[in-house]
């Protein structure tokens, strides 16, 4: 099956500046990348998804790429504010039903 | 807005005890599924369900079982709670394959 990891597992930067949160997939076969986010004691939200035939897709202060010959996917945070202290996970799925998640990586944004 | 809504917030069951977690979805999605969330270990699937009736074993289906009667509801069970079943449980929702899911705010389960 899919085998996601994620890194790095903690992430602590100085407001305004850059996050950059890095997942690799072991299978060739998977075609859509979401990135969700998890505030304290709520369920994961999505804050956008990239599919295989795209490199790179931006939304305001996000943006994630995508390398499918090297098999690896990030999400770019830029000039962080508070709000974006969460639990960040990134998934990988192929054509079926299932999502396999990375180990999640929380962000601290210091003020 | 789509609504995944879990019966608890918090429960606390004995071991051996059978265990019911529910969970509804009022956007009339196809796709139910249950994760299982560890720390260090990011969200594992446990089972999934993408039509009434149909269920599917996800990666970490021992010691539960599943029950879709009805599209927009979807049941964990555990047979016979165990210790090692302490954990976050997050149900969620999808309209399709390679769609967003939409998750619940979980459900803490402590068995003591």
């Amino acid at each position: 099956g899919e085998n996601v990891e994620q890194h790095p597992s903690t992430l602590s930067v100085q407001e305004g500046d850059s996050a950059v949160i890095k997942c690799t997939y072991s299978d060739s076969a998977s075609n859509y990348f979401p990135w969700y986010k998890q505030e304290l004691g709520k369920g994961p939200q999505l804050i956008i998804d990239i599919r295989s035939n795209v490199g790179e897709k931006k939304d305001q202060r996000i943006a994630v790429t995508l390398n499918k010959t090297a098999k690896h996917f990030s999400l770019h945070i830029t000039e962080t504010q508070p709000e974006d202290s969460a639990v960040y996970f990134c998934a990988a799925s192929t054509s079926d039903y299932k999502l396999s998640f990375g180990a999640g990586t929380t962000v601290t944004v210091r003020a | 807005d789509v609504k995944v809504t879990q019966s608890s917030r918090y429960l606390v069951k004995r071991t051996g005890e059978k265990v019911f977690l529910e969970c509804v979805q009022d956007m009339d999605h196809e796709n139910m599924f249950w994760y299982r969330q560890d720390p260090g270990l990011g969200l594992r699937l446990i089972y999934f369900s993408y039509d009434v009736k149909m269920k599917e074993k996800g990666d970490i289906p021992e010691g539960y079982s599943v029950s879709r009667e009805k599209k927009e509801r979807f049941s964990l069970i555990l047979e016979s709670a165990s210790t090692n079943q302490t954990s976050m449980y997050l149900c969620a929702s999808s309209y399709d394959r390679g769609t967003e899911a939409f998750f619940g705010q979980g459900t803490r389960l402590t068995v003591v």
